[in-house]
């Protein structure tokens, strides 16, 4: 069974600081990666696409990298801002197939003005 | 562009009723699943389908069932309402291009009592 492990869990910045979450797996096998944003009682909000055959992806102050051999996938945010406060999930396909995605527990950010 | 729309958005049932929960989506994608989420915890698939007609189980699918008559929606019927049911609902859909990402529904929060 594929394990998703998101660290740390929460964390706690003040506003500007650039900050790193990281997610780790134990399977390789992967067809993409991909990281949410999930807002309090709101849904997911894709942020990056991380295909198998990509080392990373950019999108405004995002930036995710994908390591296979180690089975981790980083996600930097810079200069980050309040409105970044959410939980960031990362999710890949499971093993077996190319459409159901494991998702981790999460990291859940704080940005403090 | 309506994306994934799910509803009821909140629903409160007595143990032993039943209900179903709506999914629809207007971006003609063949893949659709369903996944729950219990607080503090990751998203498990409940069950998913790959078109029309076509259905399989997930991770967590007892308690549960589904129906796929049209490519638009995907409903998932719960039958005699359990506490340990009470989670938030997701329903997402996706491409069938291989590395194409994931839509989610904004939720829909259901308490069993």
């Amino acid at each position: 069974k594929q394990e998703v492990t998101q660290i740390p869990a929460a964390l706690s910045v003040p506003e500007g600081e650039n900050l790193v979450l990281n997610c780790s797996f134990t399977d390789s096998a992967i067809y993409n990666l991909q990281w949410f944003r999930q807002d309090p009682g709101k849904g997911l909000t894709s942020l990056l696409l991380i295909q198998s055959s990509q080392r990373e992806q950019t999108s405004g102050r995002l930036n995710a990298s994908l390591d296979k051999s180690s089975g981790r996938s980083t996600l930097y945010i810079a200069a980050s801002q309040p409105g970044d406060s959410a939980t960031y999930l990362c999710a890949w396909p499971r093993i077996g197939s190319a459409r159901q995605l494991t998702f981790g527990s999460g990291t859940q950010l704080t940005v403090l003005p | 562009n309506a994306g994934v729309t799910q509803t009821p958005k909140f629903r409160i049932l007595k143990i032993g009723q039943s209900m179903t929960l709506q999914c629809t989506q207007d971006m003609n994608h063949n893949y659709m699943y369903w996944y729950r989420q219990d607080p503090g915890m990751g998203l498990k698939l409940i069950y998913y389908s790959v078109g029309a007609g076509i259905t399989d189980k997930g991770e967590v699918p007892n308690g549960y069932n589904v129906s796929r008559s049209t490519t638009e929606d995907f409903p998932l019927r719960l039958e005699l309402a359990a506490p340990s049911q009470t989670s938030v609902y997701f329903c997402a859909s996706s491409s069938d291009r291989r590395n194409y990402g994931y839509t989610f529904g904004s939720g829909t929060r259901l308490t069993v009592v």
